[in-house]
């Protein structure tokens, strides 16, 4: 079955910096790739996804990048900002699986002023 | 639109009592799942139904925990009886299945404390 991994587990940058958090996923037949935000005590948010036929999207400070070929796909933050402070978690999605979501660990990003 | 839908926010029993947990998806949405959330072990899917039938509940974590969908916006999520290792934050999800795959969408959440 599916696998996703992600990296790293906590990052810290400057305000104002960027920030890139990476995801490998193990199935070929994952067709879709969404990135969920959770801030302290609230729901997952989805932010940005991506599906197997784009390389790339993106949406004003945020971007996704897809390489089907390595099998990962990162988020990048540009520009951070403190109200960026949170955990991103990656997902993977396959037919295979039934279109359940395989999640990634989690990464805590924290923005330092 | 109104989004997925959770009661109670907050949950707070003493170990052996039932806790029933409910939840509303988006009009439209044939995907439901349950997540349960904590420190130790991240999120974790529990059970999910399409079409208001169960299709994997190899998360369901005992037999003390059981999920039903009597229709198409209701589902609910019952512990019993309930243990402090159940001490958790759940989380239901809907999703479409029209242009598949789509994302989920996940309501606020029931902060749960078994005492």
């Amino acid at each position: 079955g599916e696998n996703v991994e992600q990296h790293p587990s906590t990052l810290s940058v400057q305000e104002g910096d960027s920030a890139v958090i990476k995801c490998t996923y193990s199935d070929s037949a994952s067709n879709y790739f969404p990135w969920y935000k959770q801030e302290l005590g609230k729901r997952p948010q989805l932010i940005i996804d991506i599906r197997s036929n784009v390389g790339e999207k993106k949406d004003q400070r945020i971007a996704v990048t897809l390489n089907k070929t390595a099998k990962h796909f990162s988020l990048h933050i540009t520009e951070t900002q403190p109200e960026d402070s949170a955990v991103y978690f990656c997902a993977a999605v396959a037919k295979e699986s039934n279109y359940q979501l395989i999640w990634g660990a989690g990464t805590k990003l924290i923005i330092k002023p | 639109d109104a989004g997925v839908i959770q009661s109670p926010r907050h949950e707070v029993t003493e170990m052996g009592q039932e806790v029933t947990l409910r939840c509303k998806p988006i009009s439209g949405h044939d995907y439901l799942f349950w997540y349960r959330q904590t420190m130790m072990r991240g999120l974790e899917l529990l059970i999910y139904f399409n079409n208001n039938v169960p299709i994997d509940d190899s998360g369901m974590p005992e037999d003390r925990f059981s999920a039903k969908m009597p229709n198409a916006s209701f589902s609910t999520l019952k512990i019993q009886p309930s243990e402090p290792r159940d001490s958790a934050v759940y989380f239901c999800a809907s999703s479409s299945s029209e242009g598949i795959p789509q994302p989920q969408h996940f309501g606020d959440g029931t902060r749960l404390s078994i005492l």
